[in-house]
């Protein structure tokens, strides 16, 4: 089984200022990682997604995260973050083969991006 | 737009009711699943649906039930409803020709139970 931990629930930034969210996983088995945003009243949008390859995978909206197996971690970061950022952000897991492949997502980083 | 569809996104309704959520997958998604979303518990898996037959099961109450049909459009039921039942119900789908890894999720819909 997979798990996600995201070490921080509330993370509040200025604008322009740079941002990390960090995520730890654990899991038996190679796994697919994912970062997630949902802006309020909405759905949940990918913001990017390591399958395998480059450890350093780049997202839409100028996110980017690292994926790094010894340290079981995927933290998602932006070198300056605008006011539209602030949303709840989603690490998730799932196996890389067979199962179900379901997503187990973490519990959320709130992200408020202050003028 | 992710090209998942769920319908109602709002419903209020009282303890002991039954509801029905509907969820209509991405064209040419195979794989249905169904998410929980509480401020307590975070995003819950409930259930996975592949091509109408179901796949996977999660932390779903036996008060729960869902279904896939043949036109791949989903269905999840609540029934004997309680407070605590109050959440946005997510549905996600996957698993077309060219599976990307990734879920692709309705914009969820928000039950109220008073």
């Amino acid at each position: 089984a997979q798990s996600v931990t995201q070490l921080d629930s509330q993370v509040p930034v200025f604008e322009e200022a740079p941002v990390e969210l960090r995520c730890n996983y654990s899991s038996s088995v190679s796994v697919y990682l994912f970062w997630y945003v949902q802006y309020p009243n909405q759905g949940l949008q990918l913001l990017l997604k390591y399958l395998s390859g480059s450890t350093l995978v780049k997202g839409i909206n100028g996110f980017e995260a690292e994926f790094n197996k010894s340290q079981t971690s995927f933290h998602l970061r932006k070198p300056s973050v605008h006011i539209s950022d602030t949303a709840e952000y989603f690490c998730a897991v799932s196996p890389a083969q067979g199962g179900s492949e379901k997503l187990v997502f973490g519990k959320g980083t709130k992200l408020t991006v202050n003028p | 737009d992710s090209g998942v569809t769920q319908t109602p996104k709002h419903l209020i309704t009282a303890t002991g009711q039954r509801v029905t959520l509907r969820c209509s997958p991405r064209s040419g998604d195979l794989s249905v699943y169904w998410y929980q979303q509480s401020l307590d518990q975070g995003l819950q898996f409930l259930i996975q649906y592949y091509n109408g037959e179901e796949r996977a099961k999660g932390n779903i109450l036996e008060r729960f039930s869902a279904q896939q049909f043949p036109d791949l459009h989903s269905e999840l039921n609540l029934s004997s409803l309680e407070l605590g039942d109050s959440a946005l119900y997510f549905c996600a789908s996957r698993g077309g020709r060219t599976n990307t890894g990734e879920l692709f999720f309705g914009e969820g819909s928000r039950l109220t139970v008073l």
